[in-house]
């Protein structure tokens, strides 16, 4: 079974410029998720989603950083303009769904390394 | 939110020793994981584990959900155990992702 695909795997900008990653979750995994690592520290959500709709944002910068997950399936999240402290790991998740039962186990993809020079 | 709380922040182990890590959270959780992040950075499924006990080979997890901590022991440890351990919790019946704590990151020496 293919797991949580990610891409580009590193990318190099300047502040101010813009970035895309591209997250395609394991087949049939219906919640996907978006996580941001600062070196050092644990994983953050940035932003999940049930099927195509958002579940969870809060803690997504929406001034700069944005998300979509058309037709449900695979996602992009994006940042626009990028900051210095944006320097970070990108972790894209997926699960079965959410809560109990087993729905919930999360799988993580390599993760998209982003450099903020 | 919910609190996840990770001792000992760091270990350094000689290979073939065994070591205890620990998790305490805040309040009742419907999901909790025990992950491995390698030195490139992936994050490895180690135990899906929100009651019980489980092994896989030289790992195992214990979680007793009603005084809200989860170890996981790790016996006869390897230099290919190095790397952060995290623990990830989710909040009861919340339907919400799961929250990290900050890691222990381990260290096998030959």
């Amino acid at each position: 079974e293919a797991g949580v695909a990610q891409s580009p795997r590193y990318k190099i900008i300047e502040k101010r410029q813009s970035v895309a990653f591209w997250c395609n979750p394991i087949s049939g995994h219906a919640t996907l998720y978006w996580y941001q690592q600062i070196l050092g520290q644990g994983p953050k959500l940035l932003i999940q989603f049930q099927n195509n709709g958002v579940v969870d944002d809060s803690q997504l910068p929406k001034d700069r950083f944005s998300a979509e997950r058309l037709k449900g399936v695979d996602s992009t999240l994006k940042i626009q303009p990028a900051k210095l402290e944006d320097s970070a790991v990108y972790l894209c998740a997926s699960s079965v769904g959410t809560g109990g039962a087993g729905t919930g186990e999360l799988f993580f993809g390599e993760g998209s390394r982003l450099t903020v020079l | 939110g919910i609190q996840v709380e990770q001792s000992p922040p760091d270990l350094i182990l000689q290979e073939g020793a065994n070591s205890t890590l620990r998790c305490n959270f805040s309040d009742s959780v419907n999901n909790l994981q025990w992950f491995h992040q390698n030195p490139w950075g992936q994050l490895i499924n180690l135990f899906y584990i929100p009651s019980g006990t489980k092994q896989n080979g030289r790992l195992s997890a214990t979680t007793v959900a009603t005084e809200r901590y989860s170890l996981l022991y790790i016996s006869s440890s390897q230099t290919t155990d190095s790397g952060v351990y995290f623990c990830a919790v989710e909040k009861g019946n919340s339907g919400y992702a799961l929250n990290f704590g900050k890691g222990t990151s381990l260290l096998v020496t030959p």
